[in-house]
């Protein structure tokens, strides 16, 4: 089971705004610790969305983009393009478990 | 460029043990923290175990502790996953990736190698 919650699905239209949502906890997020978030093409290795809640990787659009408040974080992906569909995955660090922590993944579809 | 080429996935009965490997190569593979995460089939990630730069430090999942152990030969820049006392619980793809840790509070993994598939079953 894991520690950090997001939507199984969401889904949009070309061009259109979507957001991904990870809850987290008081030993986690809440705790300070940064979210990182990874996108997972189908049949792909995970790779780095957003590190250190809000800093893009060089090479990935401006389109993605990330937020963290209290013991929640956010992606959001602007002008969504059908090359989007993916599984987006958000993860931490729980210092009550001790261990890194993923959330339970987003699958994001376009319309 | 930075490659992470995990091999050794196979099929192996419950009970049994295996071996992988990860090559690394593209950075001064010393200097960094190296991670295994699984994905079982049609499921999420799951962070399994982790290695300090040097070798000397590890760390593991509850779900593998004791069973698992994790190492690393700096001089032939390759990581490794002893997997024992195997379960249908372990199947999975097995990712090695390459930990950046900035400060106390922030660490993330990035790249990952294409994964390895590890299938337990009789």
């Amino acid at each position: 089971q894991s520690v950090l919650t997001q939507a199984p699905s969401v889904s949009g239209a070309p061009g259109q705004r979507v957001t991904i949502s990870c809850t987290g906890s008081s030993s986690n997020i809440g705790a300070g610790f940064d979210v990182h978030w990874y996108q997972q093409l189908p049949g792909t290795a995970p790779k780095l969305l957003i590190y250190g809640n809000t800093n893009r990787p060089s090479g990935v659009p401006d389109r993605f983009s990330g937020s963290k408040s209290g013991t929640s974080a956010s992606l959001a992906i602007t002008g969504l393009q059908a090359e989007d569909e993916a599984d987006y995955y958000c993860q931490s660090y729980d210092n009550s478990l001790s261990d890194y922590v993923f959330g339970t993944g987003t699958k994001v579809t376009v319309l | 460029e930075v490659q992470l080429l995990e091999s050794g996935g196979t099929l192996v009965q419950p009970g049994g043990s295996l071996r992988l490997s990860c090559a690394a190569s593209g950075f001064t593979f010393s200097n960094y923290a190296m991670s295994w995460v699984r994905q079982a089939p049609g499921k999420g990630l799951k962070w399994v175990s982790a290695i300090s730069g040097s070798g000397a430090t590890t760390y593991y999942a509850d779900s593998v502790k004791g069973r698992f152990s994790i190492s690393r030969d700096n001089s032939k820049d390759t990581l490794y996953l002893e997997m024992n006392s195997l379960r249908a619980e372990d199947t999975a793809i097995y990712y090695c990736t390459k930990v950046t840790i900035l400060t106390g509070i922030t660490s993330w993994f990035d790249p990952w190698g294409q994964g390895a598939l590890v299938t337990v079953s009789s």
